[in-house]
Order: structure tokens, then C-alpha cells, then sequence
């Protein structure tokens, strides 16, 4: 089972800020919180991952809250390129101990003109 | 840098055949994953290569299998294909070092449709 939870689908307006939210409150303390996002029968992009420090990068910004237990994946100025499924998940940063590759279903961004 | 490159593209098979998939990873990789993935279950974990060692296995029946080389480049084989494997394969690769975990670098995958 997936260790997150996303919105099915969101639509955002060219230009404006796309929030994509994503829950992971069972999250332990020493795993990471990756983005990708799939634009359609291409393979995943990495965007971003992050601890628990707020992370940005020139795609986007990752801000994680205080107690860990969810996270907001901000593209600052959407455009129609951006329309993609987002996958938030939530991986260890070591090898030690079982880990899993697990994405879930994702958001289905579409980004309207 | 290239990406991660994957051969064939797309791929026609039938029923009880076999199929090998091939993957090369960004250079300096030697983490390759492999993924399926279908409108019905999405995006689900197969295996992971490091260093020609399988080092995380998701639940695939043992039809599914793996390898990889020292050229870091790794193969999967599916046998006795049904009409359920056909999806698109993804393979991922990661600049890994042992016992590290880094972000995955994903090919465009293969597109494999058993009649």
C-alpha cells in the first residue's frame, strides 16, 4: 500500500501557482519525500525530494510542515508543459533494512490557458 | 550526460513467449530499478540491480527476472508471457552508492503488448 495520499485531479490556471498537497503522516524519521511527475506515456521526472527542511530547486519548491506528517509541491508559475501526473512518495535515505518503491496513484495536474 | 536509454521501444508478443528488455543506465549509475506499469494498477515496483547484485525485489510472480552487467547495463526477461503482462516497462537508474539511496533517473520505457 502506498505510504501517501493525493488528490485524484487538480486544475491550475497558466501562470499561477499549482500547490500540489500530499499526505504522508506515517512517514519515519528517516525518510525522504520525492516528487516525480509524468507527462503522459513519457517516463517519471524527478522534480524534487527533501527531509524536513523546505527544499527549492529550478522547478519548484518543496515545503514540508514541522511535524513531517505531509508536504506541498509548489510550481511557482505553471504553464501548459506542467500538465503531468505528480507523484509524491516517501523513500529511506539508506539501503539498511527493507524499502520499497511505491508511488500510488498521484495527481493529475492539468494546467488551463 | 545521455539518460537512461531503453530497447526495444515497443514491442508485439504472443501468448507463452518470451521477451528481454534492455536498459542502460546514465553513465556512473549502478543502481538500475525496473517498474511496470499499467492503467489498472499504475506504476508498480519490479526489482532493483546494484553493482550486478538484485538488492530489493517487489511481488512479481518468478516469471518475471533480471540481470545486470558490470557495465552496469541490466536486462529483464519475462517468460510464458500472458495477456496481462502487456504494459509499459520502465526502467530507472540512480547514481547510488552502497547504502545510499538518491533520487531515480527514469527511461522512456518499453512498450510490450502480448496478443
Amino acid at each position: 500500500d502506498a505510504k501517501t495520499t493525493q488528490p485524484t485531479s487538480m486544475d491550475c490556471a497558466e501562470g499561477r501557482a499549482a500547490n500540489l498537497p500530499c499526505n504522508h503522516s506515517t512517514i519515519s524519521g528517516n525518510e525522504y519525500v520525492y516528487w516525480y511527475r509524468q507527462i503522459h506515456s513519457q517516463g517519471p521526472q524527478y522534480i524534487i525530494h527533501g527531509l524536513k527542511n523546505n527544499e527549492t530547486n529550478e522547478m519548484a519548491s518543496l515545503i514540508i510542515t514541522e511535524d513531517r506528517k505531509s508536504s506541498t509541491l509548489i510550481l511557482p508559475h505553471a504553464t501548459l508543459r506542467d500538465t503531468a501526473v505528480y507523484y509524491c512518495i516517501v523513500r529511506p535515505g539508506t539501503t539498511s533494512g527493507t524499502y520499497k518503491y511505491i508511488f500510488g496513484t498521484g495527481t493529475r495536474l492539468k494546467v488551463l490557458a | 550526460k545521455a539518460g537512461v536509454t531503453q530497447t526495444p521501444r515497443y514491442l508485439i508478443k504472443t501468448r507463452g513467449q518470451q521477451v528481454t528488455l534492455s536498459c542502460s543506465p546514465i553513465s556512473g549509475h549502478r543502481s538500475v530499478s525496473w517498474y511496470q506499469q499499467t492503467p489498472g494498477q499504475g506504476l508498480q515496483f519490479l526489482f532493483e540491480y546494484f553493482s550486478e547484485t538484485q538488492r530489493n525485489k517487489g511481488n512479481f510472480p518468478g516469471r518475471f527476472s533480471g540481470r545486470q552487467f558490470s557495465n552496469s547495463r541490466s536486462e529483464m526477461n519475462v517468460s510464458t508471457l500472458e495477456l496481462g503482462d502487456s504494459a509499459l516497462y520502465l526502467c530507472a537508474s540512480s547514481p547510488n552508492r552502497a547504502g545510499v539511496l538518491y533520487e531515480q533517473y527514469f527511461g522512456p520505457g518499453t512498450r510490450l503488448t502480448v496478443t
